[in-house]
């Protein structure tokens, strides 16, 4: 089974200034790993996803994640926040080619976008 | 926008009520979740359809009854629900690859909020 550690509940960050949400992942398989958005009162939205291809992930609005096996982390990261990126963030994975469907998720990382 | 659809997006309803919630996709994907989720935490795996049949039940109370009519569709049927069930409920729905299994990626509704009194 996975385990996905969120590893900041609250992140504050000035408009204009870089993001990063910490997430490491802990299994005995190759997992699928994910970052999903969730805006107040919807639904989540799936950022990006790593499968084994390249580790260096590009979603969308700008944000991009980088597989690290070495270091089992995950990180999401976004050169330039904009008010608009505030909301919960989740990090979720999956054991790849799996039977069961499903999914794991980390706690959540509120992100504040300061103006 | 969302291309699994959830209604109603508000319920509210008393304890001796029966209700449904409902969800529809169109994307030929083959499994379908069911997911509660309390304020400021992550969602709780309630139910996993597979080729419409209920594949994973996360011990789940009997007053919730999920049922799958067909690939696209999901209901969750509601009865004698409890205050403590009051959340958002997030419906999702994902491929599955032949010999692959799940894909992993999972397309999430927006939810029915429900509220029990």
């Amino acid at each position: 089974a996975q385990s996905v550690t969120q590893l900041d509940s609250h992140v504050s960050v000035s408009e204009g200034t870089p993001v990063l949400l910490r997430c490491n992942y802990s299994s005995s398989y190759s997992p699928s790993l994910f970052w999903y958005v969730q805006h107040p009162n919807k639904g989540l939205q799936l950022l990006l996803k790593y499968t084994s291809a390249a580790t260096l992930v590009k979603g969308i609005n700008g944000f991009e994640a980088e597989f690290k096996k070495s270091e089992t982390s995950f990180h999401l990261t976004k050169p330039s926040a904009h008010m608009s990126d505030a909301a919960e963030y989740f990090c979720s994975a999956a054991d790849r080619g799996s039977t069961l469907g499903r999914l794991y998720f980390g706690r959540g990382t509120q992100l504040t976008v300061w103006p | 926008d969302t291309e699994v659809t959830q209604t109603p997006k508000h319920l509210v309803m008393g304890m001796t009520n029966k209700k449904s919630l409902k969800c529809e996709q169109h994307m030929g994907h083959r499994a379908m979740y069911w997911y509660k989720q309390k304020a400021k935490k992550p969602p709780e795996l309630m139910f996993v359809y597979s080729y419409e049949k209920l594949s994973i039940n996360e011990s789940v109370p009997s007053r919730f009854s999920p049922e799958c009519p067909n690939s696209s569709l999901l209901n969750l049927h509601l009865h004698a629900l409890q205050p403590e069930d009051s959340a958002l409920y997030l419906c999702a729905s994902s491929q599955v690859i032949i010999g692959q299994g799940y894909t992993g990626e999972l397309f999430f509704g927006e939810g029915s909020r429900l509220t029990v009194l």
